[in-house]
């Protein structure tokens, strides 16, 4: 049981570049939720999805994608990278929204 | 509004010192839930307590113990006898029943020294 995994853990991009982050969790959890983490500020929501084929947006969803293809996925997509983006991202899940939500390790982004 | 503030950007305490952290939530949801996570210098995100808004009596969990108001809107956090590794920063969040979202104060930063 690996819980929530995400790769890569480090990514630097260029301006403009594009890229995903991944997201898999074998844990049959029905939400998915991606945050980001800036110093000195608490998470702040990017995307979630209560279940497969269903996403919205968080609090600071532009410039990023989501899809929910699968229960166990949930990747987020850079479309054009900005410097502004550089933070850690973080994935979560939890069996239902109001419920505990398991962290993956995050993925440190630098985008020059 | 639906909002966690965490007025305490950082404690400094000597070990062995008790210590509290703050969270002042607002919402006008009635049912919603109120968390506790840890994160250590390490990065990683530790779950350390869920609440539900029915639910007021006081938890004790070793040296942690929380203490939920709704009268104030608050769910303040206690370490007893503190230890230099429950150094990290400390979130408090809220998810109000009435959206899927978890909304998360700034984080208290806790130093405990030797």
């Amino acid at each position: 049981n690996a819980g929530v995994t995400q790769t890569p853990k480090f990514q630097v991009l260029k301006t403009g570049q594009s890229m995903t982050l991944q997201c898999a969790q074998d844990m049959n959890h029905e939400y998915m939720s991606w945050y980001r983490q800036d110093p000195g500020m608490g998470l702040r929501l990017i995307h979630y999805s209560v279940g497969a084929g269903i996403t919205d947006q968080g609090e600071v969803p532009n410039g990023y994608n989501v899809s929910r293809s699968t229960t166990e996925d949930f990747p987020l997509r850079l479309l054009s990278a900005a410097p502004s983006q550089t933070s850690v991202y973080f994935c979560a899940s939890s069996r239902e929204s109001g419920d505990e939500q398991y962290f993956g390790p995050g993925t440190r982004l630098t985008v020059t | 509004a639906q909002k966690v503030t965490q007025a305490q950007t950082e404690i400094s305490v000597v070990e062995k010192e008790d210590v509290t952290l703050d969270c002042v939530y607002e919402t006008r949801d009635t049912t919603y839930y109120l968390f506790w996570y840890k994160q250590p210098p390490s990065g990683e995100l530790v779950f350390l307590i869920r609440r539900n808004s029915f639910d007021e009596q006081n938890e004790i969990s070793g040296r942690y113990s929380w203490n939920f108001q709704k009268s104030t809107s608050s769910f303040n956090f206690t370490i007893t006898a503190s230890q230099v590794v429950d150094s990290a920063v400390y979130f408090c969040a809220l998810s109000p029943d009435s959206n899927y979202q978890l909304i998360w104060g700034a984080g208290t930063k806790l130093i405990i020294k030797p």
